[in-house]
């Protein structure tokens, strides 16, 4: 069955640096998404992707974020300069059109030190 | 704008007992409904779905929820519950097109001998 795939399962990053997360969705899905979850809260919707360009970010997706799809395989999420309060699950998901559910991946666990 | 409540943050329940998750929505127009599972470590698994039609849904793992538009509410039930189904569970409202989803906070099950 096919499967959203996230690497790493666990990063461990310093205050400062940057970390790239990547995804590679399911092959023939056509929508994007990253989510993630701060331990102990609920999962919150970080920026939706579609034709190469976003579509949608919420305030979270500041100016320290920033989405790529380099190869028409993966997705990745890039945060330039990591804080503490950046730890958390981050989440891939894909869709295949406007009417289906999203898949999701499972999980880049964050951990900024 | 979207919103989702789960009013019970943790249930507990006997390993055979029946079960049911509440999930309220706030939605203008007839919203996608989901339901998913986290086990610990894990991603998050699609339990089913509402889009349309049929308001008693059957997902896997002998879980099944009513959509109720009436009282705004998509709860999840499973008549007998296994050890195994100790997990987080969350509702989700989205819509087709290319908008996020939007969760609620999750209910933590636990289930006891």
């Amino acid at each position: 069955e096919p499967e959203v795939t996230q690497t790493p399962s666990h990063q461990v990053t310093q205050m400062g640096q940057e970390v790239i997360l990547r995804c590679v969705p399911i092959s023939n899905h056509l929508y994007f998404y990253w989510y993630r979850q701060i331990l102990g809260q609920k999962v919150e919707f970080l920026v939706s992707f579609y034709n190469n360009e976003i579509s949608e970010k919420s305030e979270i997706f500041d100016d320290q974020f920033s989405v790529e799809r380099p190869d028409g395989s993966n997705f990745t999420l890039k945060i330039r300069s990591t804080k503490l309060e950046d730890s958390a699950m981050y989440f891939c998901a894909s869709r295949l059109d406007r009417a289906t559910e999203a898949f999701f991946g499972q999980g880049t666990r964050l951990t900024v030190v | 704008a979207q919103s989702v409540t789960q009013p019970d943050i943790h249930i507990t329940v006997s390993e055979g007992a029946s079960l049911e998750l509440r999930c309220n929505y706030s939605y203008g127009a007839t919203p996608y409904l989901f339901w998913y599972v986290q086990s610990p470590g894990q991603g998050l698994q699609l339990l089913l779905k509402y889009f349309s039609g049929d308001t008693l849904v059957q997902g896997i793992k002998g879980f099944e929820a009513e959509f109720k538009r009436s009282q705004s509410s998509f709860n999840l039930r499973k008549p007998s519950v296994h050890w195994s189904d100790a997990a987080e569970y969350f509702c989700a409202v989205g819509e087709s097109g290319n908008t996020p989803l939007v969760f609620g906070k999750g209910t933590r099950l636990s289930v006891i001998a």
